[in-house]
């Protein structure tokens, strides 16, 4: 089983729509937990991050928790061509305390429709 | 505030050669990661530093060692090259804060191809 796991897609949404992006993870002990976007050629860019159980919303992202399920998503609202892009999702298991080290999945790669 | 800078930007070398990559911090930031990035494996952590201090070490072999500096810049060196060390390395800093957070913000990255 992989640490962490991700969808590889690709996902196809149509513009204006919302994106539902999943990522699943087995190590118990992850403190915090973390998603980019990563354009082809570029480097991965932090879009959001959660430490919490629950929905954490930031603009037309919202990142959603679940340790009990070890299960963290993200929801891209009013979808637009620019977030066509590959998303990874990463954990860590410290939470600044050290052992900083984060695991990635190996990403869903997802496609706006205009 | 400027990002984390990353030298040099590409590189090319051949088989058994060393190699020498540099990563800037943004500024405050004492942690220092460094990943490596390849279409087959995605991206694997290598190490961490804090405070001059390697904390966390992936499971790569001993060629590819780190250090950082006393004003937090770090550099990582992959030495006798082989071509599977052909990846696009990453570093990332952050805070490492337990009150501030422990977000990792990525450098541009340095391509280096093994010929």
């Amino acid at each position: 089983q992989k640490e962490v796991e991700q969808n590889s897609g690709p996902l196809s949404v149509p513009e204006g729509a919302i994106a539902s992006l999943n990522c699943t993870y087995s190590d118990r002990g992850s403190q915090s937990f973390f998603w980019y976007r990563q354009y082809s050629g570029k480097s991965p860019e932090l879009i959001m991050f959660i430490y919490s159980n629950g929905d954490k919303e930031d603009g037309r992202f919202t990142a959603q928790l679940n340790k009990a399920s070890q299960y963290v998503s993200l929801l891209i609202r009013d979808s637009q061509p620019s977030d066509s892009a590959t998303y990874l999702c990463a954990v860590n298991r410290g939470s600044g305390f050290g052992n900083e080290k984060l695991t990635f999945g190996t990403g869903t790669r997802l496609t706006i429709i205009p | 505030k400027a990002g984390v800078t990353q030298t040099p930007r590409y590189l090319i070398k051949t088989r058994g050669q060393q190699v020498t990559l540099s990563c800037s911090p943004i500024s405050g930031h004492r942690s220092v990661s460094w990943y490596q990035q390849t279409p087959g494996q995605g991206l694997q952590f290598l190490f961490e530093y804090f405070s001059e201090t390697q904390r966390n070490k992936g499971n790569f072999p001993g060629r590819f060692s780190g250090r950082q500096f006393s004003n937090s810049r770090s550099e990582m060196n992959v030495s006798t090259l082989e071509l599977g060390d052909s990846a696009l390395y990453l570093c990332a800093s952050s805070l490492a804060d337990r009150v501030l957070g422990n977000e990792q913000f990525f450098g541009p990255g340095t391509r280096l191809t093994v010929l």
